[in-house]
């Protein structure tokens, strides 16, 4: 399983853009680009995946680099409830379809 | 459409007894994971599931463990004999045929042996 590099922990304030990076240098080229997070005391969440092109959903925008060793989770206006442990996440097609999560990256929303 | 569901949601066992954790998946859903998250850890892949059918298990310790998803009814994980390094939540994943990208999980089973 390729391997993903996440920060421990960032900050934020409240109502304001967040921008989570995760570095794959490692990444075949079938590899997607999945996210989770994980609220307090909750089992995890989907939030957005890709391939290559960028990606948009109603949680968040997805942008990779072109070479696609690293990749940028957005939050477009950060609340209190997005504080959660944000997992960037590289799965094969064919490995069975199990996720390997790291230790994430802490986000705090500041108020 | 209820979420993934998981009972119990806090499990004391003490050490040597047997644990068992159910999941029921999400309606519609096929395919089931269970995952284990040890304290200020992410989480660790167990097995994959079919109806019936153990897909992937390579992320389960060989002694003690089991798990099983029959026709009917819900997912058990199964731990026998258990010790103080069992102790973790253990989370419930489902997804849908065909849709296996989007794993929807269970709000966690926490086990703590005493």
């Amino acid at each position: 399983d390729a391997k993903t590099t996440q920060p421990n922990s960032m900050e934020s304030n409240e109502e304001e853009p967040v921008h989570l990076p995760c570095n794959h240098s490692t990444i075949s080229g079938t590899d997607y680009i999945h996210w989770y997070r994980q609220l307090p005391s909750q089992g995890p969440e989907y939030v957005i995946h890709g391939l290559t092109s960028n990606v948009n959903n109603r949680m968040a925008s997805l942008a990779i680099a072109e070479d696609r060793k690293s990749s940028t989770l957005i939050l477009h206006r950060a609340t209190l409830r997005d504080a959660a442990v944000y997992y960037c996440i590289l799965r094969a097609p064919n490995t069975g379809n199990q996720f390997y999560f790291g230790t994430g990256t802490s986000l705090t929303v500041i108020p | 459409n209820a979420g993934v569901m998981q009972n119990p949601r806090h499990l004391v066992r003490r050490r040597g007894q047997e644990a068992r954790l159910r999941c029921s998946p999400m309606k519609g859903h096929s395919h089931v994971y269970w995952y284990r998250q040890l304290p200020e850890e992410g989480l660790k892949f167990m097995v994959y599931l079919q109806k019936e059918n153990i897909i992937d298990e390579s992320g389960m310790p060989k002694e003690r463990f089991s798990a099983e998803f029959p026709k009917e009814g819900p997912s058990i994980l199964r731990i026998q004999q258990v010790v103080r390094g069992d102790s973790a939540a253990y989370f419930c994943a489902s997804s849908p045929p065909g849709h296996t990208y989007e794993q929807y999980f269970g709000p966690g089973t926490r086990l703590t042996v005493t």
